[in-house]
């Protein structure tokens, strides 16, 4: 079936920092692929997604690549700033599955100053 | 545009009572799902409304959770009796239509503690 494995946190840097947190999935066919934040006391919400292999999905500032070689979907910020202190999902939705998303545990974020 | 709205966004009950959560859904939005977070998973997806029908349940606890949503709009989960594992976050979704090319809208969700 289909799974997600994400970076166990808390990750903590410091604002300004370069942010990595590495999701990694097993699908069958080439699935589509999403990085949801959480942000405290608020529902999920789409930061990007990719549709196809080495597609690169971006918005405020993070972004991600879809892998399939590596079956990877890696999030990456250049500079973290304090707002972005949040949970982190990652999660895929297979092709033919309707539109049923498969989440990873998901990774907090704490930015301090 | 107003998002998917859930109440109540907290509730705590003793074992082996009943509890109901409301949702909803972001107007005109023909799917709705409701997806169980637990402390440290990510959210699963329970079941999955097309309009008033049943696309998706097959990872709904049928014996104590249930769920509808009559008139295609507004939906209800209900767990009766609830059991101490399903302390959880219970999330709402909508989208547009429930193929994959729509993006899901979460609201706050409800955190429900079965103590």
């Amino acid at each position: 079936g289909n799974s997600v494995t994400q970076m166990e946190g808390p990750v903590t840097l410091s604002e300004e920092a370069f942010l990595t947190i590495n999701c990694t999935y097993t699908a069958t066919g080439y699935p589509s692929l999403f990085w949801y934040v959480q942000y405290p006391g608020e529902g999920l919400q789409l930061l990007l997604k990719a549709t196809k292999a080495d597609d690169k999905g971006s918005n405020k500032g993070f972004e991600a690549t879809y892998r399939k070689e590596t079956t990877s979907f890696h999030l990456e910020k250049g500079s973290v700033q304090v707002s972005d202190s949040a949970v982190y999902f990652c999660a895929l939705r297979s092709r033919g599955g309707g539109n049923k998303l498969t989440f990873g545990t998901g990774t907090q974020l704490k930015v301090e100053l | 545009e107003a998002g998917v709205a859930q109440s109540p966004r907290y509730k705590i009950i003793e074992k082996r009572q009943s509890v109901a959560f409301w949702c909803n859904p972001i107007s005109g939005h023909a799917t709705l799902y409701w997806y169980q977070q637990i402390l440290g998973q990510g959210p699963k997806l329970l079941i999955q409304f097309q309009n008033n029908g049943v696309v998706d349940d097959s990872q709904l606890p049928k014996d104590r959770f249930s769920a509808e949503r009559l008139k295609g709009v507004d939906s209800t989960l209900k767990i009766q009796p609830a059991k101490l594992e399903d302390s959880a976050v219970y999330l709402c979704a909508s989208s547009m239509e429930g193929d994959s090319s729509y993006e899901q809208y979460f609201g706050p969700g409800t955190r429900l503690t079965v103590t």
